[in-house]
């Protein structure tokens, strides 16, 4: 089967600018996230999503971040505006009963 | 909320040798540990994993140990390979219907030399 597809691979911002990742799961996963992953840690949830509706967001700095699933398949996450701590690794994953998958992940950074 | 601790943080081995890579875990609820393997610039894989209702699992050269009573778990690598290089994550989360999320640990960076 197909991995977890997403772009770009790469993004260099100015901070204050905004920023866009996109994420297309594995076909027939309900269930998707996004993590956050700075250099030398382990990945942090910033959002979970059941199909279309969020069911973890605590992690979400909601006042510059936001993320949404239409129709159930394909996500956006997006940034605006960036700071220099938001420079990290943004992994997509998704799951189902049958095990969980990551992307290769979009590495930003803000300068 | 749930936190996970792991060490060490970097760990150097002969090839041939064995590597072992250990965790704490904090949230007794948690029911589910995988370890995942991450090369450079690709996204965590998972190498093998463990539910709270089996003590050892061993998937050839790979096997991990869990210690609900003491919540810890620990990964085990014998016959180490070069291309065992990498940056290991153990995570731990508690399985619903809805998904899991996972927490991590910080990682081991595991050299295998020659």
């Amino acid at each position: 089967e197909a991995g977890v597809a997403q772009s770009p691979r790469y993004k260099i911002i100015e901070k204050r600018q905004s920023v866009a990742f996109w994420c297309n799961p594995i076909s027939g996963h309900a269930t998707l996230y996004w993590y956050q992953q700075i250099l030398g840690q382990g990945p942090k949830l910033l959002i979970q999503f059941q199909n279309n509706g969020v069911v973890d967001d605590s992690q979400l700095p909601k006042d510059r971040f936001s993320a949404e699933r239409l129709k159930g398949v394909d996500s956006t996450l997006k940034i605006q505006p960036a700071k220099l701590e938001d420079s990290a690794v943004y992994l997509c994953a998704s799951s189902s009963h049958s095990g969980y998958t990551f992307g290769s992940g979009t590495r930003l950074t803000v300068v | 909320g749930e936190n996970v601790e792991q060490h060490p943080s970097t760990l150097s081995v002969q090839e041939g040798d064995s590597a072992v890579i250990k965790c704490t875990y904090s949230d007794s609820a948690s029911n589910y540990f995988p370890w995942y393997k991450q090369e450079l610039g690709k996204g965590p894989q998972l190498i093998i994993d463990i539910r709270s209702n089996v003590g050892e699992k061993k998937d050839q050269r790979i096997a991990v140990t869990l210690n609900k009573t003491a919540k810890h778990f620990s990964l085990h690598i014998t016959e180490t390979q070069p291309e065992d290089s990498a940056v290991y994550f153990c995570a731990a989360s508690w399985v619903t219907g809805g998904g899991n999320k996972l927490t991590f640990g910080t990682g081991t960076q595991l050299k295998v030399e020659l």
